[in-house]
C-alpha cells in the first residue's frame, strides 16, 4: 500500500521558537496534501489543504501566518509551526492523496507529537 | 459533505465478527462511505469505501443499503489489533474534496 512518512515524530520545543514537521509521499506522487491537528481525546480536524505548486487553503479559524504550509513537490510538504506556544501542543497529522488512483483515497503519516514548554 | 452518526463505542470478542453501523441520512448522490480507523497514537488508516455496492477486500466488507442511507463495516474474525476508533464518512471525490472526521466509534475487542 501507499505509505506517508512524517518527520519528526515527536518534538519538544521551548514557547516563542519554531517547529517543522515534514510530511513525505514514499512511494507515490500527492498532488494533494493534507494538514490535521489532533488533541487528546478528540477527532482530526483538519486545518489546510494543499497542493503541490500553489498556496495551501486554510480552513476556517486556523491562522495561515502562524501554520506556514509549503507543498514544493510531489512528495513532500512541511507544516512549520511559527512562534509555538504550549496552546498549540497537539498531534499534528498529514495526508495524502495518490495521484494515480481512480478512487481518491487519502493515505495518513505516522503522526507527530509536538509538546510546546 | 454529509454528516455521519454512530455510535460512541462498542465491543465484541475476539474472533467473532465484529459489525459497526454508522448513518449517513443525508448522503447525497456522488458521496462515497469511506471507512478509517486509527489505533492510539497513530495516523489514521484506510480500510475501504463504496457508492453504492457492497465492497470486500482484505481487511472487511462494506454494506451499504439500498437507500445508501445507512452502512455497516464487518470486520469476519476481530483480533485484539483491531482495537481502535473508526471513522466512518461520506465525501465526494474530485479535486476539493476532503474528508471530515467526527467523533467515530470506540471498538474494544476483548480477549
Amino acid at each position: 500500500g501507499a505509505v506517508v512518512s512524517q518527520h519528526p515524530s515527536r518534538v519538544i520545543c521551548k514557547s516563542g521558537t519554531s517547529v517543522k514537521i515534514e510530511c513525505r509521499s514514499l512511494d507515490f506522487q500527492a498532488t494533494t496534501m493534507f494538514w490535521y491537528r489532533q488533541f487528546p481525546k478528540k477527532s482530526l480536524m483538519l486545518m489546510a489543504t494543499s497542493n503541490e505548486g500553489s498556496k495551501a487553503t486554510y480552513e476556517q479559524g486556523v491562522e495561515k501566518d502562524k501554520f506556514l504550509i509549503n507543498h514544493a513537490s510531489l512528495t513532500l510538504s512541511t507544516l512549520t509551526v511559527t512562534s509555538a506556544h504550549p496552546e498549540d501542543s497537539s498531534f499534528y497529522i498529514c495526508s495524502a492523496r495518490d495521484y494515480g488512483r481512480v478512487y481518491d483515497e487519502q493515505y495518513f503519516g505516522p503522526g507527530t507529537r509536538l509538546t510546546v514548554t | 459533505d454529509a454528516k455521519t452518526t454512530q455510535p460512541p463505542s462498542m465491543d465484541c470478542a475476539e474472533g467473532r465478527a465484529a459489525n459497526l453501523p454508522c448513518n449517513h441520512s443525508t448522503i447525497s448522490g456522488n458521496e462515497y462511505v469511506y471507512w478509517y480507523r486509527q489505533i492510539h497514537s497513530q495516523g489514521p488508516q484506510y480500510i475501504i469505501h463504496g457508492l453504492k455496492n457492497n465492497e470486500t477486500n482484505e481487511m472487511a466488507s462494506l454494506i451499504i443499503t439500498e437507500d445508501r442511507k445507512s452502512s455497516t463495516l464487518i470486520l469476519p474474525h476481530a483480533t485484539l489489533r483491531d482495537t481502535a476508533v473508526y471513522y466512518c464518512i461520506a465525501a465526494s471525490t474530485g479535486a476539493n474534496s476532503k474528508l471530515t472526521f467526527g467523533k467515530g466509534i470506540t471498538l474494544s475487542v476483548r480477549p
